[in-house]
């Protein structure tokens, strides 16, 4: 069974600064994608940004971006320029296709703080 | 354009009592996926409707049970309930067909707590 694995439980930031959040994954397939979700206090899951396991590119969405090692089974989302909204749980998701399309296996989930 | 809507937002429960959790989806989307979050863990697959059937299912006991229905709104059931049934649960919608890069879209959640 797939599952995913997110070693820091907290990690805080200075408001500007740069933080890297970790994920591993354990996986038998190949084709899959890879997710990161942050959930605020209001409870909203809201997806940061996803990426095809077949891309070699990382993905990258403004102040947020990914750094992907397939072989490794290793994601991590790295948040340049840390704002107060950024504070959060993030969670690490992995979607694939043999245990069917839909079903999201969630991380542990970090707690994101941001200090002004 | 709405988004995934869920009802009720709390709910306060007894063991062993009945509960009917209610999910309506993202316009345009036909798919639902239920999950449940306990506090300070991250969400576990319980169970997915498509076309008014289950399509998949996680690692929980019959007493969870839900429906879809025409309009594509679902509900999840659950008898018996326990204490560590205690948890937010979490309605997700999404585009049909089984393509792995369809965004599943979250509610705000039903948090449930049971007595």
């Amino acid at each position: 069974a797939q599952t995913v694995t997110q070693s820091q439980p907290e990690m805080s930031v200075q408001e500007a600064e740069t933080v890297t959040l970790s994920c591993t994954y354990d996986t038998s397939e190949s084709d899959y994608y890879l997710f990161w979700y942050k959930q605020p206090p209001s409870r909203q899951m809201i997806l940061v940004i996803r990426q095809e396991a077949y891309k070699q590119q990382n993905a990258t969405e403004n102040r947020f971006s990914v750094n992907f090692q397939k072989a490794a089974k290793s994601f991590s989302l790295k948040i340049s320029d840390s704002q107060l909204g950024d504070a959060a749980m993030y969670f690490c998701a992995y979607r694939g296709l043999i245990q069917g399309a839909q079903k999201l296996v969630f991380g542990q989930g970090t707690r994101l703080t941001i200090n002004p | 354009d709405a988004g995934v809507t869920q009802s009720p937002t709390h709910l306060i429960k007894t063991r062993g009592q009945q509960v009917t959790l209610r999910c309506s989806p993202k316009s345009g989307h036909d798919t639902v996926s239920w999950y449940q979050q306990a506090l300070g863990q991250g969400p576990q697959f319980i169970f997915q409707y498509y076309e008014e059937e289950e399509r998949q299912r996680g690692n929980f006991p019959d007493r969870f049970s839900g429906h879809q229905f025409p309009n594509y709104s679902s509900e999840l059931n659950v008898n018996a309930l326990l204490l560590g049934d205690s948890a937010l649960y979490l309605c997700a919608s999404s585009l049909p067909g089984l393509v792995l890069g369809n965004e599943q879209f979250f509610g705000p959640g039903t948090r449930l707590t049971v007595l």
